[in-house]
């Protein structure tokens, strides 16, 4: 069974870095079936996707959040990570970590419990 | 930007009713879609993907369809467990999703 699951600071100060890690275990982030994403949610709002890293390094964003956001992939550890650069309240959300399995039309078919960071100084 | 349009953004039904959302897209996006249940406090659950494909260990009360800019959501018969906000999910170049339908037991 595959499992995701996201760690890192749960306050982060205005204008500094957000910094997250996801951890994948019952499975090898290595697959070549899978992309491996970001999402979030503000508090009582919809869902955002930021954007999804490929086990080979190749990365995809929201355009949105692109000037601000880096996805990286350690295969040796079996983790992807998410920095987001220059935040602001705006991005106080539920992160969640999830697979993208490619043959299913890109859906989102295993997620992490989401972790809760807040921006405030 | 694909726009997604989701609607009603709430609904309220009795146990046992036919509940129906619709969810459109801004452009054709063949059967690219995808619904997502998500329970206060829980990450989403897939449901149906490609349109119209139930999940494994989905219950069959649930089911899709629909193909390039509109489609539907159905819960046949629903049920208290069922309380919960269901999300659309269109993959046609980067994925994005649709408000959100939050739904009720009358």
């Amino acid at each position: 069974q595959v499992q995701l699951q996201e760690s890192g600071p749960g306050l982060v100060k205005p204008s500094q870095t957000l910094s997250l890690t996801c951890t994948v275990s019952g499975g090898s982030i290595s697959s070549g079936d899978y992309y491996w994403s970001w999402i979030r949610q503000p508090p009582g709002k919809g869902l955002e996707w930021i954007g999804y890293i490929y086990y080979s390094g190749s990365t995809y964003y929201n355009p949105s959040l692109k000037s601000r956001v880096t996805i990286s992939v350690d295969t040796s550890k079996n983790q992807f990570s998410l920095k987001l650069s220059s935040v602001t309240a705006a991005d106080t959300a539920v992160y969640y970590c999830a697979r993208d399995k490619l043959s299913t039309g890109g859906a989102f078919d295993y997620w992490g419990q989401g972790t809760l960071v807040t921006v405030s100084s | 930007d694909i726009q997604m349009t989701q609607s009603p953004s709430s609904l309220s039904a009795s146990v046992g009713d036919r509940v129906t959302i619709t969810c459109q897209a801004s452009q054709d996006i063949s059967n690219y879609l995808n619904w997502y249940q998500q329970k206060p406090g829980k990450a989403p659950k897939l449901l149906i993907y490609d349109a119209s494909n139930l999940e494994t260990g989905v219950p069959s009360r649930f089911s899709g369809s629909g193909s390039g800019t509109d489609f539907t959501f159905t819960i046949s018969s629903l049920q208290p467990e069922d309380i919960a906000t269901y999300y659309c999910q269109q993959y046609d170049n980067l994925p994005g999703f649709g408000g959100g339908t939050k739904v009720e037991i009358k």
